[in-house]
């Protein structure tokens, strides 16, 4: 077990619809960062947060978003849903910005239908 | 993007053989990382090998790293039916500036008892 927690485990929503994705990062970590992994590939970079600053984006458009809050808990908001946002879409929380090794939720699955 | 390239893409061993699972990257990093991943869950970190690093150690785990050939291989010993998961390499990105981690597709390895 790493620490870091995730919710919802699984969620069904349809396409148009929006989304909020949950983690709880490890005690004593300042730095969240999400990731999108699609079916039979490896996780793909969202965006990090490194004391409630995003410090880092991937190539993903902007209506993904997120939040970290002064616990260093953090949100993933997807807005306007397509079916190719369906993905297990992965929180890990490291207590540095560079170079650290990063721990990892156990994801959330998201279906749009 | 995928940054790193893991070979092969399967693997199905007998309990008790060797396995080798071999990563090639793209630019200069600063270190490369291995991680383990159970069946759509979240990945646990597994070791950790630095660019000025040739070979590393962690039970029965043995990375090594070629930067001249931008190469890593991971050796599990003395396998075992708990070992059956996809590890993926994951190396940082454009040197680290943004400490986000660029992993490969994975290796999906399968061992029988």
């Amino acid at each position: 077990e790493t620490g870091v927690t995730q919710s919802p485990t699984h969620l069904i929503k349809t396409r148009g619809q929006q989304v909020t994705l949950r983690c709880s990062s490890q005690s004593g970590h300042n730095t969240v960062s999400w990731y999108q992994q699609a079916l039979g590939q490896g996780p793909q970079f969202i965006f990090q947060y490194y004391r409630e600053e995003e410090n880092g984006r991937g190539n993903f458009p902007p209506r993904f978003s997120g939040l970290q809050f002064p616990n260093y808990s953090s949100e993933l908001n997807v807005n306007a849903l397509e079916l190719d946002d369906s993905a297990l879409y992965l929180c890990a929380s490291s207590s540095g910005v560079l170079r650290n090794i990063q721990y990892f939720g156990a994801g959330t699955r998201l279906s749009v239908l | 993007s995928q940054q790193g390239e893991e070979d092969p893409q399967a693997l199905s061993i007998q309990e008790g053989e060797n396995a080798t699972m071999n990563c090639s990257y793209k630019t200069s990093i600063n270190n490369l990382q291995w991680y383990r991943q159970n069946s759509g869950r979240g990945l646990v970190h597994l070791i950790l090998i630095r660019s000025n690093e040739r070979e590393k150690h962690s039970g029965r785990l043995r990375v090594t790293l070629d930067t001249s050939k931008k190469s890593s291989s991971l050796l599990i010993t003395a396998s075992r039916a708990a070992d059956t998961a996809s590890y993926f390499c994951a190396t940082d990105a454009d040197g680290g500036s943004q400490g986000n981690l660029i992993f490969g597709k994975g290796t999906k390895l399968s061992v029988k008892p």
